[in-house]
């Protein structure tokens, strides 16, 4: 089954309305990595979280590993017409780290 | 200087015809894998190799055949193909397997007709 559960499938924002997606799985995590994939592109490394609790920035990006290392999160700031795409959360499998297993997704656009 | 580069781009093919997808990375990364992308953007894995070996085989059917040469290349062969097999396919490649970042190709969008 699916490691990691990824909410929302969609979302659609005005330009400048902040933008959250979220990752949970029933397991812990060994890590979490979080990729962003353009309209027609392939996915792109964004960041990858490793520590209970950890906080990353990268502009108006804001990433979160859960205290419990079973959830994470990605919280954009006044969004852009620039961040249209799929963000995805990773994470290798249990017993297994050979496998990146990736959640579905989550659609941004973002209205001008 | 691609790092990952897979080929074809697009490939448009008739039900139950054979094809291949090659991919190359130079990276020097030890795991390759390929990931199946369908029309709602799931990625699946399909396959992952360490060092050329086959380590992940997901529930995948058996018409579709991986081959590493070396840890440099893995290429993906479908042998007869069907209508749902249409899908973006994906190789990447990471250093330690999912312990590190993947580092995608670009793609081919298969079309089967």
């Amino acid at each position: 089954g699916q490691q990691v559960m990824q909410i929302p499938q969609y979302q659609h924002v005005q330009e400048g309305e902040d933008f959250t997606t979220y990752c949970n799985s029933s397991t812990t995590l060994s890590n979490i990595q979080w990729y962003k994939q353009r309209p027609g592109g392939h996915p792109v490394f964004l960041i990858q979280l490793v520590k209970s609790g950890e906080v990353k920035k990268q502009k108006r990006l804001t990433f979160q590993f859960g205290e419990a290392k079973k959830n994470s999160s990605l919280h954009i700031t006044a969004t852009q017409t620039t961040d249209v795409g799929t963000y995805f959360c990773a994470s290798p499998t249990q017993g297994g780290s050979e496998k990146l297993v990736f959640g579905k997704g989550t659609k941004l656009t973002v209205n001008p | 200087d691609t790092a990952v580069s897979q080929t074809p781009k697009y490939l448009v093919t008739q039900m139950g015809n054979d094809k291949s997808i090659k991919c190359e990375q130079n990276l020097g990364h030890d795991t390759m894998y390929w990931y199946k992308q369908d029309s709602k953007k799931f990625l699946k894995i399909m396959f992952s190799y360490n060092n050329k070996e086959l380590i992940i085989n997901e529930t995948v059917p058996n018409r579709f055949s991986p081959k590493s040469p070396d840890k440099a290349h893995l290429n993906l062969h479908i042998n007869s193909l069907e209508l749902g097999d249409s899908a973006v396919y994906f190789c990447a490649s990471s250093q330690l397997g999912g312990v590190t970042e993947a580092f995608f190709g670009q793609g081919t969008r298969l079309t089967v007709v």
